[in-house]
């Protein structure tokens, strides 16, 4: 129930394409969903998040959808960029905890 | 700002030796966290302190690791004694709230 699933584990995206990672989640208490970004050698990043009140939010070319029936989401990067190149967390949380469980990981490859 | 920060970067020991991680965090920040990250794997919380308190330590083995954070402010995470299976990175975290945790760049521990 505490799991949250990630795919794919690794991905690679030509320059300009659509990069999409998508995560599941059991647990319906969650109820913030964020995306953090690692590069190597460094420690994860903020992105992005979403509340399940909303279906989308985007910032800049970051994108999540949010599925609450399917008990799904997703990141969509637009026009991937080589600087794009990283590992990519979706995590779940719920009010109160402070506790994150997170997926295991995107490793994403945008070729120049 | 200036971000978390964690040292040593790097620490290679034998098995069965102590080893102990440093994490200043971010100043204000009053939420302290110590993350395992395993190879290919999301971060998973070990302790969470509001201030001194350890409010959340239910992931951390208590048998072998250790952790303190006196004054509120930097904290230590120590392990004694090592087995091969802690060989992982280390991160710590900080926050003023639940819905943005910055990462520190993590100590690379391997256990020989």
């Amino acid at each position: 129930q505490q799991q949250v699933k990630q795919s794919p584990q690794s991905l690679i995206v030509q320059k300009g394409g659509i990069s999409i990672i998508n995560c599941a989640y059991e647990n319906t208490a969650f109820d913030y969903f964020p995306w953090y970004q690692q590069f190597p050698g460094k420690g994860p990043a903020l992105l992005i998040a979403i509340r399940p009140d909303v279906s989308e939010k985007k910032e800049g070319r970051f994108t999540i959808s949010f599925n609450k029936s399917a008990k799904q989401f997703s990141l969509h990067i637009m026009d991937s960029q080589p600087g794009d190149s990283a590992t990519y967390f979706c995590a779940a949380s719920r009010t109160g905890t402070y506790k994150y469980i997170f997926g295991t990981g995107t490793r994403l490859k945008v070729l120049a | 700002e200036a971000g978390v920060v964690q040292s040593p970067r790097y620490k290679i020991i034998e098995k069965k030796q102590p080893v102990a991680f440093w994490c200043n965090p971010i100043s204000g920040h009053n939420t302290l966290y110590w993350y395992l990250q395993n190879l290919g794997q999301g971060p998973e919380l070990l302790i969470r302190y509001e201030n001194e308190e350890a409010v959340d330590d239910s992931q951390l083995p208590k048998d072998r690791f250790s952790a303190e954070r006196l004054k509120g402010v930097d904290s230590t995470l120590k392990i004694q004694p090592a087995e091969l299976g802690d060989s992982a990175v280390y991160l710590c975290a900080s926050s003023t709230s639940p819905w943005k945790q910055f990462f520190g760049p993590g100590t690379r521990l391997t256990v020989l």
